[in-house]
């Protein structure tokens, strides 16, 4: 299996809802990641976690809560979120949590959630 | 901190014509660069990394260190390259990307 898996592929939600966003990956990579992406723009990082434990938070707010159950799963939750934060939601994985070092690093990408936020 | 910089944000050309995507990266150290490429409605996939020095899909990219560059090339470009295509470096836990560039090719 060399896929990242996302589900669900599309999901509606009002602004007082909680819903989940789940992404996994069977390819023993140690390193996922959350990114958002806005159309025709790039993806912005919003979670690492490496090893199952949360690496690096880029200042996303707090109605975005990440969880790391193992090492295949990664969630992203969602709660009270805003009209804006209406995007593609991508998950991914490498297979260590470093660049800069063999070049080894390569970044698989989930296909995606689409999230709209009403 | 890394950086790229695509400084064009739409190229189009007819079939068979030369294509160059322009990327230019600021680094400290020595820089992990790749190509990601976004097919209309596939998900966002590795083109090139400069480690490979390979060529995919018949596009190659040069690390020219003197120019921090990281342009991708193709000399003769065909439909199905059109895409959104993005320049990124790694450094420690972080892949940046650039902003992009849509390539569209004519028949």
């Amino acid at each position: 299996d060399t896929e990242v898996t996302q589900t669900p592929k599309h999901l509606v939600m009002g602004m007082t809802n909680k819903k989940s966003l789940k992404c996994e990956q069977h390819m023993g990579h140690r390193a996922m990641y959350w990114y958002k992406q806005k159309a025709k723009k790039p993806p912005e990082l919003m979670f690492v976690y490496s090893y199952e434990k949360l690496s690096i938070n880029e200042s996303v707010p707090s109605r975005f809560s990440p969880e790391c159950p193992n090492s295949s799963l990664l969630n992203l939750h969602l709660h009270a979120l805003q009209p804006e934060d209406s995007a593609l939601y991508l998950c991914a994985s490498t297979q260590g949590d470093h660049w800069g070092l063999s070049g080894a690093n390569v970044l698989t990408f989930g296909a995606g959630s689409r999230l709209t936020v009403l | 901190a890394q950086r790229v910089t695509q400084p064009e944000k739409l190229l189009s050309v007819f079939k068979g014509a030369p294509v160059e995507l322009k990327c230019n990266y600021s680094y400290s150290g020595s820089p992990e660069l790749f190509w990601y490429v976004q097919y209309s409605r596939q998900r966002l996939q590795l083109l090139l990394r400069h480690i490979s020095r390979e060529s995919i899909k018949g596009f190659t990219a040069d690390l020219n260190k003197g120019e921090t560059s990281f342009h991708l090339k193709k000399p003769f470009a065909q439909e199905e390259d059109s895409a959104m295509y993005y320049c990124s470096t790694g450094a420690n836990s972080k892949l940046t990307f650039g902003k992009g560039i849509t390539l569209s090719v004519r028949p």
